[in-house]
């Protein structure tokens, strides 16, 4: 089946510094890909839609000089947290739109990153 | 704008028991997804429900789609303690082509 590679599970850094994020299909070619944030205890909240080859659509109160996001092949996008800050510290999970069989489409889930500002 | 409503959001079950989580949707959508989160874990697909009336069990869970209703329900039958686990409904918004997710259930199984 699908598969989605994010990496890195856990990082922690310290504040100001910036962190990437990678998320990878790995058996299909993905030309929308999702990024999701989520805190204890809540749902996931979409972050931005990653298009290949095109600028990212980002969710109204996302800022996207803080949450830079590079789709630039077809298996993979990245997430960039610059200056981040404690309030950034959560877990971030990458989807990737897939097709399914009889036609259909589906979204397989990466393994979600932890992330933690110091 | 599609709204996702789940409920409830907290469920104490005794094992052995049955039980039901709903998920209501504010918009036309056929395609409505079920996934399981474990602590510190990432989302596991359960169902996928395509069309009205449709039904999918998978061991002691069952999932069904009312869209005329805008409405699915999960229903946990004779509950186990391997159950426990946080469980999210997601609709896939006709024209967005993107997930919306509810606001999630934690289940807990007691012995």
């Amino acid at each position: 089946g699908a598969v989605v590679s994010q990496h890195p599970s856990r990082v922690i850094c310290k504040s100001g510094t910036s962190v990437k994020i990678e998320c990878r299909s790995l058996d299909f070619q993905a030309t929308t890909m999702f990024w999701y944030r989520q805190f204890p205890k809540q749902s996931l909240m979409l972050m931005a839609t990653s298009n290949e080859g095109s600028k990212a659509t980002y969710e109204q109160g996302v800022e996207k000089d803080k949450f830079l996001i590079n789709h630039a092949s077809l298996t993979l996008s990245t997430l960039t947290v610059t200056s981040a800050h404690p309030e950034d510290s959560s877990f971030y999970i990458c989807s990737a739109r897939n097709q399914g069989g009889g036609g259909g489409y589906g979204y397989t889930f990466g393994s979600g990153t932890r992330l933690t500002v110091v | 704008e599609l709204k996702v409503e789940q409920n409830p959001l907290f469920l104490s079950m005794q094992e052995g028991k049955n039980y039901t989580i709903y998920c209501n949707y504010s918009t036309t959508s056929d395609r409505l997804y079920w996934y399981r989160q474990d602590p510190g874990k990432s989302l596991e697909s359960l169902f996928v429900l395509l069309s009205n009336g449709a039904v999918k069990q998978e061991g002691r869970l069952m999932a069904s789609l009312d869209t005329k209703a805008r409405l699915s329900t999960l229903h946990i039958t004779a509950a186990v303690h391997d159950l426990s686990a946080t469980y999210f409904c997601a609709v896939d918004g006709s024209s967005a082509r993107q997930l919306t997710f509810g606001s999630g259930t934690q289940l807990t199984v007691l012995p």
